[in-house]
């Protein structure tokens, strides 16, 4: 059975720190997505990292696999609350199999 | 606009009740999925259909049931069977199959048991 996990599970970091998120998973797969979810709301698609070695920015967030390690990471760099929300990575198989989520707060 | 819409915003059902919840998209998708996700975690697969009047099993279907007559919607209703139905509930769509094709998420129906 497929398994992902992220690491933290809650972080919780003061603004213009940096940090990483880490997504670990159990089978092959060369496709993820990373999500956000603000609170009571839907998910919001990040990145979609398609191949080894993909790396996506967008603002503060940076995402990137690593097929061979089962393994991808979205890096936060100089933090702000504006980023507090939780993120998940999903992992495609013949299906979408999710993380359990990082919940992130930013504190001034 | 294009988009998913999913309704009510929320639900609440006594015990013992069926109630369905509603998914349309005019995306012009053609595959169609429902999760369930539980206070702190992440979302689970309940239903998923990839061609009208087609659908199947994902890892929690017990208690839950779906239909697919139109390309548009994929309503699902929660029985009296499923034990602990209160949960936030997404509907979402690709244009194919998930291995090669990214979701789109609804804005959920938050489900609860009184």
């Amino acid at each position: 059975e497929l398994k992902v996990e992220q690491n933290p599970l809650f972080l919780s970091m003061q603004e213009g720190k940096n940090y990483t998120i880490y997504c670990n998973y159990s089978t092959t797969s060369d496709r993820l997505y990373w999500y956000r979810q603000d609170p009571g709301k839907s998910l919001e698609s990040l990145f979609v990292l398609l191949s080894n070695g993909a790396v996506k920015q967008e603002g503060r967030l940076m995402a990137s696999l690593d097929t061979k390690a089962r393994l991808s990471t979205l890096h936060i760099t100089a933090a702000v609350h504006d980023l507090s929300a939780t993120y998940f990575c999903a992992v495609v198989t013949d299906k979408l199999i999710f993380g359990t989520g990082t919940r992130l707060q930013v504190f001034p | 606009d294009g988009g998913i819409t999913q309704s009510p915003k929320y639900l609440f059902r006594k015990e013992g009740q069926n109630v369905t919840l509603s998914c349309e998209q005019n995306l012009n998708h053609d595959a169609m999925y429902w999760y369930r996700q539980d206070p702190g975690q992440g979302l689970r697969l309940i239903y998923y259909s990839q061609i009208v009047n087609d659908f199947q099993k994902g890892d929690i279907a017990e208690g839950y049931s779906v239909s697919r007559e139109k390309k548009e919607s994929f309503p699902l209703t929660v029985t009296s069977a499923q034990k602990n139905p209160t949960a936030f509930y997404l509907c979402a769509s690709s244009p194919g199959t998930p291995s090669y094709n990214e979701q789109f998420f609804g804005p959920g129906t938050r489900l609860t048991v009184l």
